[in-house]
């Protein structure tokens, strides 16, 4: 069975700062997306993965994947408060598309 | 303008009632999904659909009976069997091939039993 499990699930930072957020997945796929989540919103698709090795960025936002260890990373750049949102990792298994819990995001000035 | 849609946004239900939430694509997207989201909380899976007339379970499956007729369209139905039915409801969709590309989700139905 698929699991997909993020970390940290609240992450609090000062703008101007660098974090990481993690997403472990159990079974071998090679294809995994980020999205974000504004309170009382839908999806909105960052990042598409599909390869092992695979690193994309926008503005601060840069995402990587690594397929052997069942990792990808979500890393942020000098933080700023528009960054504030939920984000979710997801991967994608014959279509079968599970998603992590969550990483709730406050950028503090 | 091609995109997913999901109706009604809020929707309000009695206790016992089956309610049905409706899911539209445009995209031609084969792969079609059901997801339900608790305040604060992540998106777990309710079912799937790969092809017109199939469909799978996904996780939170009990409840919640589906249809896939057509290949635009994704209705899912809350039984009066869902104890616990409010929340927030997404609907996504891809393309559910090998040049695949992201899901794409609609805005959601905020579902209430009153």
């Amino acid at each position: 069975e698929l699991k997909v499990e993020q970390n940290p699930l609240f992450l609090s930072m000062q703008e101007g700062k660098n974090y990481t957020i993690y997403c472990n997945y159990s079974t071998t796929s090679d294809r995994l997306y980020w999205y974000r989540q504004d309170p009382g919103k839908s999806l909105e698709s960052l990042f598409v993965l599909l390869s092992n090795g695979a690193v994309k960025q926008e503005g601060r936002l840069m995402a990587s994947l690594d397929t052997k260890a069942r990792l990808s990373t979500l890393h942020i750049t000098a933080a700023v408060h528009d960054l504030s949102a939920t984000y979710f990792c997801a991967v994608d298994l014959n279509n079968d598309m599970r998603f992590g819990a969550g990483t709730r995001l406050t950028v503090k000035p | 303008d091609g995109g997913i849609t999901q109706s009604p946004k809020y929707l309000f239900r009695k206790e016992g009632q089956n309610v049905t939430l409706s899911c539209e694509q445009n995209l031609n997207h084969d792969a079609m999904y059901w997801y339900r989201q608790d305040p604060g909380q992540g998106l777990r899976l309710i079912y799937y659909s790969q092809i017109v007339n199939d469909f799978q379970k996904g996780d939170i499956a009990e409840g919640y009976s589906v249809s896939r007729e057509k290949k635009e369209s994704f209705p899912l139905t809350v039984t009066s069997a869902q104890k616990n039915p409010t929340a927030f409801y997404l609907c996504a969709s891809s393309t559910g091939q090998a040049d695949i590309t992201e899901a794409f989700f609609g805005q959601g139905t905020r579902l209430t039993v009153v």
